[in-house]
Formats: structure tokens, sequence, C-alpha cells
């Protein structure tokens, strides 16, 4: 499958501060999605970004896809302590199958 | 209530047993998909299966089996020839849309298994 590289690995903001994680690869992605991941939980769906230089936003959230289909990323404005958890970047494979990037942890201080 | 259910949420196991875990879901995804996830890491592909009787191998399947007999089910065999088992294994499926792209995936609650 596709490699990337997610970073950072660790984050901690105070809450009300932005966040941003990245996901990196070396070759050319077909496209890529988003989940979210809370402490103890499974990991759910936010986005798939498809299109090159293609920006999507859900509220606080908003998704980027570079221009070379190389690189990712996913911004939060104004952190709430619900935005707690690890967010993964996945793009897909040729047999439709996901690679999860290492994740970003984030924590957010009241 | 549709959805993906995995059970047990945690389960105990000595050294050297044989583990199924269940994955059941009623959401008729043609995919489904074993992941293994290991503390403060990503999720890693086990196995793997887009149609009823077939399955493909992901990215760490030594150690374990798979059978998908049915569209609903596809349980994942822990076996005593995987060297860690202890991990958190989420099961996940999802609708083949024929799009071209990815399909998104939808995970069950997973199963927290240690071996002792």
């Amino acid at each position: 499958g596709q490699q990337v590289m997610q970073i950072p690995q660790y984050q901690h903001v105070q809450e009300g501060e932005d966040f941003t994680t990245y996901c990196n690869s070396s070759t050319t992605l077909s496209n890529i999605q988003w989940y979210k991941q809370r402490p103890g939980g499974h990991p759910v769906f936010l986005i798939q970004l498809v299109k090159s230089g293609e920006v999507k936003k859900q509220k606080r959230l908003t998704f980027q896809f570079g221009e070379a289909k190389k690189n990712s990323s996913l911004h939060i404005t104004a952190t709430q302590t619900t935005d707690v958890g690890t967010y993964f970047c996945a793009p897909s494979g040729s047999a439709r199958q996901l690679t999860f990037g290492s994740g970003t942890q984030l924590t957010v201080l009241p | 209530d549709g959805g993906i259910t995995q059970s047990p949420k945690y389960l105990f196991r000595k050294e050297g047993q044989n583990v199924t875990l269940s994955c059941e879901q009623n959401l008729n995804h043609d995919a489904m998909y074993w992941y293994r996830q290991d503390p403060g890491q990503g999720l890693r592909l086990i196995y793997y299966s887009q149609i009823v009787n077939d399955f493909q191998k992901g990215d760490i399947a030594e150690g374990y089996s798979v059978s998908r007999e049915k569209k609903e089910s596809f349980p994942l065999t822990v076996t005593s020839a995987q060297k860690n088992p202890t991990a958190f294994y989420l099961c996940a499926s999802s609708p083949l849309t024929g799009g071209g792209h990815g399909d998104t995936q939808y995970f069950g609650p997973g199963t927290r298994l240690t071996v002792l």
C-alpha cells in the first residue's frame, strides 16, 4: 500500500489555539481519507479528498490536498476539548484498501 | 440499528492458545477488514475480503487466519504462531461503490486481546 509519514506524532495545545497535522508521501496519491479516533474508541471517518489542490471545510476543521497530491493537512481552528483524539490520514491503494498513517495524538488543555 | 459489532470487548487468553474474534455487520457492505493497533501506533492491515469465500493477506497476516462464509461475518483467528498477539483488534467494513477511489470504512468498537 501507499506509505505516508504523519507529523507531528504528538501535539499539546491550550484550548482555543489552532492545530495542524500533516501527511506526506514520496509518491503521488490517488486520494486520501482522514479519520479521528477518540481515546479508547474506534476510528471514525471524517472526509475524503480526491482532487489536486482540494480544500474542504467542516465547521472548524479544514482539510487540504496538495497540488502534487503528495501531501495533505488537517487544520483545526480554535481547538476545543472535544477535539481530543488521534487523527489519522489514510490513502487508498490499488486494491482499494487503506494504509493508515501513524497518527497525530492531540491533547487539548483546558 | 445498523452497524458493526465485535465481541467481546476484552479477551484474555493463555499463551499457546488459538483465539477467534468475531465481527458481524448488518450494513450490507461487500468488503470487510481486520486491523491491529498497538499502543500509540497506527492501524496495520491483517486481512481483507471483498467478496464471500475470498480474502487477501494484508501487511501483517502471519500468525492470523480468517474466513468469509457469509457476507455479514468475518471472524479472525489469532493462532499460537503469532509471536506477539496482545493488541487492540479492529474490524471494519465498507461498500464497494465502484467510484475508483478508496471507500469509506466503518469500524466496530474493537476487541482488546491480552495474552498472558
